[in-house]
């Protein structure tokens, strides 16, 4: 299965700020996505990274909060964007090739003081 | 919209014996997927088992296996000879067959302990 890199592993930041975490793959996938876990919790799927477009959001996220770029296939990012403490989770990116299962990244665990 | 049930939160198995874990989901559709997800305590989400639907033979994995029953929409996982490295939080899944692009369903866990 392709190698993931999830960059910062984990980070603290201040109340306002923004995060952005970088999710490389070493080879071409179809499919890229952006998930988060609550302290606690289980994954809920934030958006689908679409390669060339705008991202498609689930219900209950919205662009302004959580910005995301796909400039091609290898790469995406995402931006937590003016931090409370309600944002304080761990970020997955998850990558699918054709007819196969999602793998991923090591997660961001995000504290926000 | 599909919903995925975990009734165990917590499960413990003695090193070396055998452990079932519980999921049922909801769906209306015949064509799908159903996963097994090990997370460590590292955080690290690591594929165990995957299921397709449209197959009645059950998956296995070395010592993972699952027990698939469509009609009962129950998709349980096995493991056998226990190891101290299987503790973990499992995660079963679900995601629609439609060009192995849809998202992830996921249920809230079972958090298993595997006791030397």
């Amino acid at each position: 299965s392709a190698v993931i890199s999830q960059k910062p592993s984990r980070d603290i930041c201040q109340r306002g700020t923004s995060l952005t975490i970088q999710c490389q793959v070493d080879s071409q996938v179809t499919m890229m996505f952006w998930y988060r876990q609550q302290p606690g919790q289980s994954l809920t799927l934030i958006a689908t990274a679409n390669q060339g477009s705008e991202a498609t959001y689930e219900s209950g996220f919205v662009i302004d909060k959580f910005p995301i770029s796909r400039p091609n296939l290898t790469f995406s990012t995402l931006t937590v964007s003016n931090l409370s403490p309600e944002d304080s989770s761990i970020y997955l990116c998850s990558v699918q090739g054709d007819n196969q299962p999602q793998h991923f990244g090591d997660g961001t665990r995000l504290s926000i003081l | 919209a599909q919903t995925v049930t975990q009734s165990q939160p917590e499960m413990s198995v003695q090193e070396a014996e055998t452990v079932t874990l519980s999921c049922t989901y909801d769906t209306s559709e015949s064509d799908y997927y159903l996963f097994w997800y090990k997370q460590p305590p590292s955080r690290q989400m690591i594929l165990v088992i995957r299921q397709e639907a449209y197959k009645q033979q059950n998956a296995t994995e070395n010592r993972f296996s699952v027990n698939f029953q469509k009609a009962a929409k129950s998709f349980s996982l096995k493991i056998s000879d226990s190891q101290l490295g299987d503790a973990a939080m499992y995660f079963c899944a679900y995601e629609e067959d439609q060009g192995g692009s849809e998202k992830l369903v996921f249920g809230k866990g079972t958090k298993l302990t595997v006791n030397p």
